[in-house]
C-alpha cells in the first residue's frame, strides 16, 4: 500500500496522559497536513508542514500540542496532559507543492479517546 | 474568516439523482473541492473547481459559481454504496490548507 498510513488506528486513554500519533505521508510528497474531525464534523485543519518546515498553526493547536516532521518524512503528533475534549479523529494528509490543484490524500486516521 | 454551509442530511432512493449545495463566504481561494467519506474512513477525493463551471467525471459532477458563493456536487445513477458523508472545502491562497463544511451525509434508499 503506498498510501499514507497512520499508527495507532485507535489509542484510549487516561485523562492527563501524553499520547503520540505518527503519519508516514505518501513518498514523494513534501507537504503533510494535520486535522482533527468530531463525530458529525468535517475535518479541522491543525497544522502543516512543507518538507521539515511548520509553516502554519492553527489556534485550536494549544500549547499541549506539537508536531514535528524532523526529516521531512514521517511526521508525529504530540498531545501532552490529554484532556476528555482532546477525544476526536486525528487525520494526516500529503500532497505535492504547488500553487494550483494539487489533492491532498488522506490517512486512516487516529481516533483518540480520552476517558 | 470563513463560513461555509452544506445541508446536514439527505435522502435518496437508489438510481436517482441528488444534489448537494454549498455556499460559503470567504476573502479569498484558490479552489473548492468535494470529498466522500464512508462512516470511519478517510476523506477521498471526487472532484475540484478553480474557475466557475461545471466539472464532469463519471455519475459524479461538480459546480462552482464564485460570484454566487455556491457550488453544488450532482450524484448521478445512485447506487447503495454512495451512502457516505459528502465535504465540501476550500483551498486556501495560501499555504493550501483545506477549510472543510460540516459535511452532508447522504443515505441511499432501495
Amino acid at each position: 500500500d503506498t498510501g499514507v498510513s497512520q499508527n495507532p488506528r485507535h489509542k484510549i486513554t487516561k485523562r492527563g496522559q501524553n499520547v503520540t500519533f505518527r503519519c508516514d505521508p505518501i513518498s514523494e510528497h513534501n507537504r503533510l497536513y494535520w486535522y482533527r474531525q468530531t463525530l458529525g464534523q468535517g475535518p479541522e485543519f491543525l497544522t502543516y508542514f512543507q518538507n521539515e518546515a511548520q509553516l502554519e498553526k492553527s489556534r485550536l493547536l494549544s500549547d499541549r500540542f506539537s508536531a514535528e516532521r524532523p526529516k521531512g518524512s514521517f511526521s508525529t503528533l504530540e498531545i501532552q496532559r490529554t484532556e476528555q475534549g482532546d477525544s476526536a479523529m486525528y487525520l494526516c494528509a500529503s500532497s505535492t507543492r504547488g500553487d494550483s490543484y494539487n489533492e491532498q490524500f488522506f490517512g486512516p486516521g487516529t481516533r483518540l479517546t480520552v476517558l | 474568516g470563513q463560513n461555509i454551509d452544506q445541508p446536514t442530511e439527505m435522502t435518496a432512493t437508489e438510481g436517482a439523482i441528488v444534489q448537494i449545495n454549498c455556499t460559503y463566504q470567504t476573502s479569498g481561494f484558490n479552489g473548492l473541492f468535494w470529498y466522500q467519506q464512508h462512516a470511519g474512513e478517510a476523506p477521498t477525493f471526487l472532484s475540484y473547481n478553480v474557475l466557475d463551471g461545471l466539472e464532469e467525471k463519471g455519475r459524479f459532477s461538480s459546480f462552482l459559481s464564485r460570484s454566487k458563493g455556491y457550488s453544488y456536487l450532482l450524484l448521478k445513477e445512485l447506487q447503495m454504496k454512495d451512502s457516505a458523508s459528502y465535504l465540501c472545502a476550500l483551498k486556501q491562497a495560501a499555504g493550501n490548507k483545506l477549510t472543510f463544511g460540516g459535511g452532508t451525509r447522504v443515505l441511499v434508499k432501495p
